[in-house]
């Protein structure tokens, strides 16, 4: 099983609104990634846990805030976002931070900010 | 700095008619060249892992070649199906996958 969860699919918030995305991997995977993505773009490298605790930060703005419950799960926190943080939000597992093993993408969640 | 592109930007194909898209990477001490599909409005789908130059990969009409400098993905008689984004990326010593810009083919039935 190499399937990556992502919920919801779909999220329409204000900029007032608090929400969450969440990300789900059982193939036992230590090293957990947030991407972002703009239309006909790559994806962007957001945060990295590696054995669920932060790794690295690439200067995100703190309206987005990452939570790692447990080896197999992911959140991401928004909160006052943006109408340019509308994005294809994607999660990504690999088995470890040593870069030699392929990512593993979920279906992502598609951010809409109004 | 380590760098991934990828060309043509965008492809389009008669099915059946084959074609390759390229992949160039100046990346200090190669870990992995990966390949992913990534279908409109979808998270990008595992195709490939090369390690070292002179390794292939075979997955039905798609096989992916590594050099010390590029990478290939052939595709043979394609169908409409196969119509996606193409991506590569690259690692290296350090904690993040180099995504190239992508290549999008589009095949005509």
């Amino acid at each position: 099983d190499t399937e990556v969860t992502q919920t919801p699919k779909h999220l329409v918030m204000g900029m007032t609104n608090k929400k969450s995305l969440k990300c789900e991997q059982h193939m036992g995977h230590r090293a957990m990634y947030w991407y972002k993505q703009k239309a006909k773009k790559p994806p962007e490298l957001m945060f990295v846990y590696s054995y669920e605790k932060l790794s690295i930060n690439e200067s995100v703005p703190s309206r987005f805030s990452p939570e790692c419950p447990n080896s197999s799960l992911l959140n991401l926190h928004l909160h006052a976002l943006q109408p340019e943080d509308s994005a294809l939000y994607l999660c990504a597992s690999s088995q470890n931070r040593q870069m030699n093993t392929e990512a593993f993408f979920g279906q992502g969640t598609r951010l809409t900010v109004v | 700095e380590d760098q991934v592109t990828q060309s043509p930007e965008a492809l389009r194909l008669q099915e059946g008619e084959s074609s390759s898209l390229n992949c160039s990477y100046t990346v200090s001490g190669l870990r992995g060249l990966f390949w992913y599909r990534q279908d409109p409005g979808k998270g990008p789908e595992f195709l490939f892992t090369l390690y070292s130059a002179g390794e292939e990969k075979e997955k039905e009409r798609l096989k992916a070649t590594l050099t010390k400098k590029e990478s290939f993905l052939h595709i043979t008689a394609p169908k409409p199906e196969d119509s996606a984004t193409y991506l590569c990326a690259a690692t290296s010593g350090t904690y993040k996958y180099i995504f190239g810009t992508g290549t999008r083919l589009k095949v005509l039935a």
